[in-house]
C-alpha cells in the first residue's frame, strides 16, 4: 500500500526548538504530501514535494525526499506553541491517500 | 487550492438515527473522497464520491451503511445510517486538485465530528 508511517509518535519539544519528524513508505510515488492536524480538526495541507524533487521550503518548513530510501523528513523550525498538533505524510500515486498514525508534536511554551 | 465546506461541523445523534454530511467545493474537481477517523486513530478512507456513477467503497464499508451521493462536480453527501455509538467519529471531505501528471493535491475540510449516544 502506500501508507506513510511517520516516526516518531510522538514528539515533545521546547518552543524555539526544532522539530524533525520521518515518514518511510514502500511503492514508488508521483509525490509525497504532508498534512497537520489540530485536535478535532481537519487536515491542513502543509505541502507536496514530487518524486522528483529532494527538497522544498514553505516559511519555517523544510521537507526533504529520497527516493530511493523511500522516506521523507518534515523539519520544523523555530517552533510554536501552535506547532503543537498531529503531522501525517501521504505518499501519493494513483490511488487515495491512505494514512499513518501521525506523530503527534507538543511544543511547550 | 480548494476550499472545502462541510456541514454539519459537530452534531450529537440518536441511537438507531441517520444523518447526512454534507461536502460543498469552491470548485469543480474530479476526485473526492470522505474518510472517517474514530477517537485517538488515524483516517480510514471510506470511499471515492464519483460523478454520475455509484461510490467505490473500501474494505469494510458498505453502501447500506454509508450512502453517497454525488449530484456534480462540486458537491457530495455522506449519510450514516441506523447509527450507533461505535459510528462516533470525524468525518472528512477531502478533494483532488491540480497536475494529474505529478500527483493531485488533496485537500481537506474542517470535518463533521458526530458523536452518537
Amino acid at each position: 500500500s502506500q501508507q506513510g508511517e511517520e516516526d516518531p509518535q510522538a514528539l515533545s519539544i521546547q518552543e524555539g526548538e526544532n522539530a524533525t519528524m520521518n515518514c518511510s513508505y514502500k511503492t514508488s510515488i508521483n509525490n509525497l504530501q504532508w498534512y497537520r492536524q489540530n485536535s478535532g480538526r481537519g487536515l491542513v495541507h502543509l505541502i507536496l514535494i514530487r518524486s522528483n524533487e529532494r527538497e522544498k521550503h514553505s516559511g519555517r518548513l523544510r521537507v526533504t525526499l529520497d527516493t530511493s530510501k523511500k522516506s521523507s523528513s518534515l523539519l520544523i523550525t523555530a517552533s510554536r506553541a501552535a506547532d503543537t498538533a498531529s503531522y501525517f505524510c501521504a505518499p501519493r500515486g494513483n490511488t487515495p491517500l491512505v494514512f499513518g498514525k501521525g506523530t503527534r508534536l507538543s511544543v511547550i511554551a | 487550492s480548494a476550499v472545502i465546506s462541510q456541514k454539519p461541523s459537530r452534531d450529537i445523534c440518536q441511537r438507531g438515527t441517520s444523518l447526512t454530511i454534507q461536502c460543498q467545493v469552491d470548485s469543480q474537481v474530479t476526485m473526492m473522497f470522505w474518510y472517517r477517523q474514530q477517537p485517538g486513530q488515524s483516517l480510514t478512507l471510506i470511499a471515492t464520491a464519483n460523478q454520475g456513477s455509484e461510490a467505490t467503497y473500501e474494505s469494510g464499508f458498505v453502501i447500506d451503511k454509508f450512502p453517497i451521493s454525488r449530484p456534480n462536480l462540486t458537491f457530495s453527501t455522506l449519510t450514516v445510517s441506523n447509527m450507533s455509538p461505535e459510528d462516533s467519529s470525524i468525518y472528512l471531505c477531502s478533494v483532488a486538485v491540480g497536475d494529474s501528471s505529478s500527483g493531485n493535491t488533496i485537500y481537506f475540510g474542517e470535518g463533521s465530528w458526530l458523536t452518537v449516544v
